[in-house]
């Protein structure tokens, strides 16, 4: 089965600083890579995706790329504010008639430092 | 509200208790998901729904955790005789095509086993 690994586990950037966040996918046939943010005490919250068909996708301050042939994956996130603070999964999935269900790693704590 | 709702948000069981959680998925939505998550661990899946078929229950822990969605709307995940290691957050989520959708997240039931 696919398996989803995530760097780093914890990251401290100063407000203003740009963060980083890697994952790499081990099932070639994978082709949905969404990114969830999850505060305490509640669920993952969709923020950003890509398809495999698209090689970065940027929306206001977070972006994503795709590099399919080493398959690894980043969530770039600019301009940091102090309520980017939360644990962040990476996820992939391939297309299996409606059954897309979501593997994901083991998360990265964000705290931004004001 | 319009999101996916669960309860109770939190249970309480003795061990060899037997619990029901409870997912009312967004109106309409044809998928739903169960996930399981450890304490600092990302979420891993339990099984799916399309409709009020049971398609995929290849993550199911053990023979003691069984789900259901009679009319193909709300979700019941029955954990039998409850042991410690099944305590954790379990997360249902929903989207709402065959193909490809953001699935949506439920806040999630805390179940913590004495």
């Amino acid at each position: 089965g696919e398996n989803v690994e995530q760097h780093p586990s914890t990251l401290s950037v100063q407000e203003g600083d740009s963060a980083v966040i890697k994952c790499t996918y081990s099932d070639s046939a994978s082709n949905y890579f969404p990114w969830y943010k999850q505060e305490l005490g509640k669920g993952p919250q969709l923020i950003i995706d890509i398809r495999s068909n698209v090689g970065e996708k940027k929306d206001q301050r977070i972006a994503v790329t795709l590099n399919k042939t080493a398959k690894h994956f980043s969530l770039h996130i600019t301009e940091t504010q102090p309520e980017d603070s939360a644990v962040y999964f990476c996820a992939a999935s391939k297309k299996n008639f409606g059954n897309e269900k979501l593997t994901f790693g083991t998360g990265t704590r964000l705290t931004i430092i004001p | 509200g319009a999101g996916v709702s669960q309860s109770p948000r939190y249970k309480v069981a003795k061990r060899g208790q037997d619990v029901a959680l409870r997912c009312d998925p967004i109106s309409g939505h044809v998928s739903l998901f169960w996930y399981q998550q450890a304490l600092g661990q990302g979420p891993e899946f339990l099984t799916y729904f399309q409709n009020e078929a049971q398609l995929d229950k290849s993550g199911l822990p053990s023979d003691r955790f069984f789900a259901e969605r009679p009319e193909g709307s709300v979700s019941t995940l029955k954990i039998q005789r409850t042991q410690q290691e099944d305590s954790a957050v379990y997360l249902c989520a929903s989207s709402g095509a065959i193909s490809y959708n953001e699935q949506f997240f439920g806040p999630g039931t805390r179940l913590t086993v004495l």
